[in-house]
């Protein structure tokens, strides 16, 4: 069984930078074709990927959020790290990590998600 | 504004059935596998049709998955109020990565 779960702060302030971890089970980021990715949901709206680490450490990352975003591993840990830099009320939303094998473009498990506000 | 296009709202009667649409572009969808997430009140995203048409264990078969060129659809029978959810499409984009529809919300009235 895979299970997920993302812990960091509910709450940052504006231009402060956000550090999230997503620890894991199940799996291994040491075992080919496994990766871990982040997605966020703002408040009553759509899902946002945000960026992805694979085992071989090839990252992706959203195109519009590229310059703001940093994931890293630590598979002694089975953790994944993402950093987003220069935080605003808009990046307000639940941010979940999730499991993806290589190639599949599916996201086969999900974190419970965790809710970060942006407020001063 | 979300890259895959997805109606709002679908509505249906228990034990009727509805399908959901999911429409991209050449550089997503026309390429790569698409997949469906249900997501229940307050919860977390779950995958439920991956490649396209699969169905991942302890999925029913009344949840289904089609492809055709640039669109998709999911499709669920024997409807049950339980299946009252958002609905997502997802898949690869070679210019955006992975990409989501805006979600559809299933009343089951």
């Amino acid at each position: 069984q895979i299970t997920l779960k993302e812990s960091g702060p509910t709450l940052v302030k504006p231009t402060q930078t956000l550090t999230l971890t997503c620890s894991f089970s199940g799996i291994s980021l040491s075992t080919s074709a496994v990766g871990v990715g982040w997605i966020r949901q703002p408040p009553g709206k759509a899902l946002e990927w945000l960026a992805l680490i694979y085992w071989n450490d090839d990252h992706r990352y959203s195109p519009f959020l590229k310059s703001r975003l940093t994931i890293t591993k630590d598979t002694s840990k089975n953790q994944v790290v993402l950093t987003m830099t220069n935080m605003d009320p808009v990046d307000t939303a639940t941010y979940f990590c999730a499991h993806e094998t290589y190639g599949s473009g599916s996201f086969y498990a999900w974190g419970q998600g965790t809710l970060v506000t942006v407020s001063s | 504004q979300s890259v895959l296009t997805q109606p709002p709202s679908v509505s249906a009667a228990p034990g009727q059935k509805v399908t959901i649409s999911c429409s991209g572009s050449s550089s997503n969808m026309g390429k790569n596998y698409v997949s469906w997430y249900q997501q229940l009140p307050g919860t977390a995203p779950k995958l439920i049709i991956h490649e396209n048409n699969n169905r991942p264990s302890g999925i029913p078969d009344r949840f289904s998955g089609s492809k055709s060129g640039t669109s998709a659809t999911l499709g669920i029978t024997g409807l049950q109020t339980g299946d009252e959810a958002d609905y997502y499409c997802g898949t690869w984009d070679t210019r955006l990565g992975w990409v989501f529809g805006g979600g559809t919300e299933l009343t089951v009235l």
